[in-house]
């Protein structure tokens, strides 16, 4: 089955920037969608299609997508970005959703 | 504005079984397909099922598959998860999501608050 593997925490000052990253095998020939979840709440789409952001979701956030790894990059990181961030993908050779283990993004 | 409200959580023992349901209203139920991810008490995200919108393909990860089984109702916009030989790996909040289109794509656009299932004697 196909995996994700994400670094379980990232930290960064206010400010600088913060890059989560998300591999898995030629992870660049899949759509890859990112979810932002903060304590006692249900997850939240900040990125889709690998860079494609929703309304209401700051260009603060943006994503890549090439070889094996995605990324997330968070520029100037606020008290309000700590969370924790999934990666995920649709897994078209065994029909599944595929999710990362997650990163805890820790604003120092 | 698009509303998921899960129900039908609570405390099962070991070896039951129960339904869980997730009403949806602000958008056509019938062209968008849905999923469940559940996650467990301090842990990540796990997908586990998901149906298109007609109801006509259904998916679930191997963790669930032959115990758990998803399915919708568009006339009542509802979508349910029945869950069978409930073991205590499966406590969890269990999320259902919408999902972009009519076929299952795999990206949960929006999101419900999510209901709590609880395994334990």
């Amino acid at each position: 089955s196909y995996v994700l593997t994400q670094p379980p925490s990232v930290s960064v000052a206010p400010g600088q920037t913060a890059r989560i990253t998300c591999e898995g095998n030629n992870i660049g020939g899949k759509s890859v969608h990112w979810y932002q979840q903060k304590p006692g709440q249900a997850p939240v789409l900040v990125v889709y299609d690998d860079s494609d952001r929703p309304s209401g979701i700051p260009e603060r956030l943006s994503g890549s997508n090439s070889g094996n790894t995605a990324t997330l990059t968070i520029n100037r990181v606020e008290a309000g970005d700590e969370a924790d961030y999934y990666c995920q993908v649709w897994d078209s050779s065994s029909d599944h959703v595929v999710f990362g283990g997650g990163t805890k993004l820790t604003v120092l | 504005e698009v509303q998921l409200l899960e129900s039908g959580g609570g405390l099962v023992q070991p070896g039951g079984s129960l339904r869980v349901s997730c009403a949806a209203s602000g958008f056509t139920f019938r062209n968008y397909a849905m999923s469940w991810v559940r996650q467990a008490p301090g842990k990540g995200l796990e997908w586990i099922s998901a149906i298109s919108g007609s109801g006509g393909s259904t998916y679930y990860a191997d963790s669930v598959k032959g115990r758990f089984t998803i399915s919708r109702d568009n006339s009542k916009k509802t979508l349910y998860l029945r869950v069978n030989s409930l073991r205590d790996e499966d406590t969890a909040v269990y999320y259902c999501a919408k999902d972009r289109a009519v076929a299952v794509a795999g990206l949960s656009e929006d999101w419900g608050q999510g209901t709590l299932v609880t395994v334990s004697s």
